[in-house]
């Protein structure tokens, strides 16, 4: 059974500093890797998609790794701003259905 | 926006009343999934319909049920509502594909008292 552990579950830093969020999974069969941002009570808004076959994607301040091997997957986000406050998910593909399975989330604080 | 729409934004309801939640896909996606997120928790993947016929299912008993139209609009029901049945319900429509991502919309709240 996949599992998805998102560490640490909550962050908090202050605006301006480089961070990065940890993502493992436990079985390697994946298909992509997704990172998801999360505000408070609404839906979720995709930041990146890492094919199974590909190491990395970046978007503007936001670049994610994936290392299928040892079952790991990295956010990192570049200058944080106030704006990036949110829970970040990360989230795996699997064969069959397009079944998501999601990590617990890490809720990241910026303080101005 | 992802052009994901779902309605209603708020529902209340009793334990063991009937519930219909509404899922308006993205234009020409023919995939949708539904999830379910309790609070402080990741989305759980309750089940997906892919051109109107069930494609895959979670570990949701049988009163979690489902309809996809033709026109790409999807319904999830949920019968004999359970106090733990409270959480926010989202859906997520795209194409059929491995390399395809899934779209989200905005989720319906539910409580159940």
């Amino acid at each position: 059974k996949q599992e998805v552990t998102q560490i640490p579950a909550a962050l908090s830093v202050p605006e301006g500093e480089n961070l990065v969020l940890n993502c493992s999974f436990t079985d390697s069969a994946i298909y992509n890797l997704q990172w998801f941002r999360q505000d408070p009570g609404k839906g979720l808004t995709s930041l990146l998609l890492i094919q199974s076959s590909q190491r990395e994607q970046t978007s503007g301040r936001l670049n994610a790794s994936l290392d299928k091997s040892s079952g790991r997957s990295t956010l990192y986000i570049a200058a944080s701003q106030p704006g990036d406050s949110a829970t970040y998910l990360c989230a795996v593909r699997l064969g069959g259905a397009q079944k998501l399975v999601f990590g617990q989330g890490t809720r990241l604080t910026i303080n101005p | 926006e992802t052009g994901v729409t779902q309605s209603p934004t708020h529902l209340i309801k009793t334990r063991g009343q009937q519930v219909t939640l509404r899922c308006s896909s993205q234009s020409g996606h023919n995939t949708v999934s539904w999830y379910q997120q309790a609070l402080g928790q990741g989305p759980q993947f309750i089940f997906q319909y892919y051109r109107e016929e069930e494609n895959g299912r979670g570990n949701f008993p049988p009163r979690f049920s489902g309809l996809q139209f033709p026109n790409y609009s999807s319904e999830l029901n949920v019968n004999a509502l359970e106090l733990d049945d409270s959480a926010l319900y989202l859906c997520a429509s795209s194409q059929q594909g491995r390399r395809e991502t899934q779209y989200f919309g905005p989720g319906t709240r539910l409580l159940v008292l």
